[in-house]
């Protein structure tokens, strides 16, 4: 079974550029999740959708950041313009079901994320 | 008070050691706790869920302290292959977020030859 994909894996623009990252999550999962990671604030909660509906978006940091999701097998995250403190590692996670579930359903998988730098 | 607090080690153990991790959560209504390992410049991966009576898999005993808000990991006879960073996860605060989980920063774990 092919597990979270994400693309690109590595990303260096420059200030001021777009920046659009691709997930395709686990087939079936209902839940899909965009974190950011930096040493700093570790993994942040960016926005999560339930059934390609974003259900909370309020870790997204402002307006420059987007996230959409077309349908069941992909979403992206968009920066517009980037800035060097987006410089970061962004996953991309999906779930069968949220915590509280039971039988492993709330389990988080991750894809193997995008290391993002931003001149 | 931080949502989810770690701390960061890094933690130096020689192999075949025991060594144990705390993680304290500041919501009182949080159900659901758990403990994912993570490698270096490597996803985060589920290592075990935290249930309310304690669990055990193989090497890895993870116990939930409701009084106190704090869940553990003890990790016994250590492998070099244990080496890597242990994020403690908790559902996080109410008004509508009840189920979102809070990340703690994690911990540093090193298993030296």
């Amino acid at each position: 079974d092919a597990g979270v994909i994400q693309s690109p894996r590595h990303e260096v623009t420059e200030m001021g550029q777009e920046v659009t990252l691709r997930c395709k999550p686990i087939s079936g999962h209902d839940y899909l999740f965009w974190y950011r990671q930096t040493m700093m604030r570790g993994l942040e909660l960016l926005i999560y959708f339930n059934n390609n509906v974003p259900i909370d978006d309020s870790g997204m940091p402002e307006d420059r950041f987007s996230a959409k999701m077309p349908n069941a097998s992909f979403s992206t995250l968009k920066i517009q313009p980037s800035e060097p403190r987006d410089s970061a590692v962004y996953f991309c996670a999906s779930s069968l079901r949220l915590a509280g579930g039971w039988g492993g359903t709330d389990t988080q998988y991750f894809g193997p994320g995008t290391r993002l730098t931003v001149l | 008070r931080k949502e989810v607090e770690q701390d960061p080690g890094p933690f130096n153990v020689p192999e075949g050691a025991t060594v144990a991790f705390n993680c304290t959560y500041s919501n009182s209504a949080s159900q659901s706790f758990f403990w994912y390992r993570q490698d270096c410049r490597k996803e985060p991966k589920l290592l075990m869920s935290v249930y309310s009576s304690g669990n055990e898999d193989g090497r890895f005993t993870a116990q939930l302290n409701r009084a106190s808000q704090y869940i553990s990991l003890l990790i016994r006879d250590s492998k070099l292959s244990d080496s890597a960073t242990y994020l403690c996860v908790v559902n996080g605060p109410d008004a509508g977020n009840n189920r979102k989980l809070i990340w703690g920063l994690g911990t540093s774990l090193a298993v030296n030859p």
